[in-house]
């Protein structure tokens, strides 16, 4: 079954602990990004990534990292979070960059950072 | 500034009452625009993907449209099932002569169906 898969689904951390939230898809896409949704903002791009060591900032990159080693998996790293990244994460993949394919978007992390 | 404005933003429906859902644009170099359906606690899934003035889509009870302005929703006869958050994408492409494109997105219309 084609999908993009995140983990987790809920974690609760506490100030500037570092962390790791995971993607994965098993569609070969090229294209992968990251968006956070919050109450009243949509959906807003944070990372995206054409290819495998290839990666460019979004609309709200600040207090984020990404890395994309392999074509498969995108991992989206918070290096110290704040209670200002409180929000629902979606990862997204697409064969190429959104041109003219569908995004296929993961399941998504709910991170509360306390 | 890219701007992609849905309304309203909530709709409540009795099952069986049509109705359209909008969603008005304003970028330079669209390249399409994207409808998807979000339920709650779970990432978006697509439906349609328009791409000139004057198509439109059909999938069941949805029906999608485009102007140069805006896109419509247009749900007929709508179940309990279709309830959910539906939101609105333009795309757009971000290097010249190159491949790569972004998705800016609407906030959405979340729709009620009342049985």
């Amino acid at each position: 079954e084609a999908q993009v898969t995140q983990n987790p689904r809920y974690l609760i951390t506490v100030t500037g602990k570092k962390l790791t939230v995971t993607c994965s898809q098993n569609m070969n896409h090229e294209y992968m990004s990251w968006y956070r949704q919050d109450p009243g903002l949509g959906l807003r791009q944070i990372y995206y990534s054409m290819n495998v060591e290839v990666t460019d900032k979004g609309d709200v990159p600040e207090g984020y990292k990404v890395s994309r080693k392999e074509k498969r998996n995108f991992p989206l790293i918070l290096e110290s979070p704040s209670p200002n990244q409180t929000s629902l994460y979606f990862c997204a993949s697409s064969l190429r960059g959104f041109g003219g394919t569908e995004a296929f978007f993961g399941q998504g992390t709910r991170l509360t950072v306390v | 500034e890219d701007q992609v404005t849905q309304s309203p933003e909530a709709l409540r429906l009795q099952e069986g009452e049509s109705s359209s859902l909008n969603c008005s644009y304003t970028v330079s170099g669209l390249r399409g625009l994207f409808w998807y359906r979000q339920d709650p606690g779970k990432g978006p899934e697509f439906l349609f993907t328009l791409y000139s003035a004057g198509e439109e889509k059909e999938k069941e009870r949805l029906k999608a449209t485009l102007t140069k302005k805006e896109s419509f929703l247009h749900i007929t006869a709508p179940k309990p099932e279709d309830s959910a958050t539906y939101l609105c994408a333009v795309q757009k492409r971000i290097n010249s002569g190159g491949s790569n494109y972004k998705l800016t997105f609407g906030k959405g219309t979340l729709l009620t169906v009342n049985p």
